[in-house]
């Protein structure tokens, strides 16, 4: 019953290693989003896209760039790993128009849908 | 920068308790959502309450929201071991992104 499957649990890797983070989803969704998580800070949202080839900034992107080639998969790049990227990785997943909700009877349960993580330590 | 901040950070109760936490945002919302994180693992979706909305139930959860204050609860009635886990507050706005707050971590014990 996996919707929105990331790549790794855990991940290790070297200073100024180019980092390759990918998130895929089984539900037709536009909307991918990736967070990150720290402590204290909770989640932030680096990059998302609302269709394919299309991507957007989010609040931290410096350090990260995206790549969604197709509508299931949505990775998150790296360039050249740093320790200050050292943290926990969420990929998420939702429909287009959630302004189109609020006409929707059917959206009791609605939101995104994450996946279980990444946790990436870089050394 | 955070949209939502809950309160308390960090919130410890015996079983059968009612646990109760509360979300401030800034700006307009278009509706608001709570999320539910286990240790180390992703965040799944408990429920949402749009911004014409007052009050809201699921189960042993109700969510009040009151934009004028730009606030927000989640009370979680008769809680249970398995009920411990951080919570989110998590506010949409316009385009459909989602502000996260830095979450209140809830330990139930038994």
């Amino acid at each position: 019953d996996v919707k929105v499957t990331q790549s790794s649990r855990y991940l290790v890797k070297r200073t100024g290693e180019k980092v390759f983070l990918e998130c895929v989803q089984d539900m037709d969704h536009e909307n991918m989003f990736w967070y990150r998580q720290d402590p204290g800070l909770g989640l932030r949202l680096i990059y998302f896209s609302y269709d394919v080839k299309m991507k957007e900034k989010g609040d931290i992107p410096e350090g990260y760039s995206v790549s969604r080639e197709k509508k299931e998969r949505f990775s998150l790049i790296l360039e050249s790993a740093s320790t200050n990227q050292t943290s926990m990785y969420l990929c998420a997943s939702s429909l287009l128009d959630l302004l189109l909700l609020q006409e929707y009877r059917d959206t009791e349960n609605y939101g995104y849908t994450f996946g279980s993580g990444t946790r990436l330590t870089v050394v | 920068s955070q949209q939502g901040e809950e309160d308390p950070q960090a919130l410890s109760i015996q079983e059968g308790e009612n646990a109760t936490m509360n979300c401030s945002y800034k700006t307009s919302i278009n509706n608001l959502q709570w999320y539910r994180q286990n240790s180390g693992r992703g965040l799944v979706h408990l429920i949402l309450i749009r911004s014409n909305e007052r009050e809201k139930h699921s189960g042993r959860l109700r969510v009040t929201l009151d934009t004028s204050k730009k606030s927000s609860s989640l009370l979680i009635t008769a809680s249970r071991a398995a009920d411990t886990a951080s919570y989110f507050c998590a506010s949409t706005d316009s385009w459909g992104k989602l502000q996260f707050g830095a979450g209140t971590q809830v330990v139930v014990t038994p």
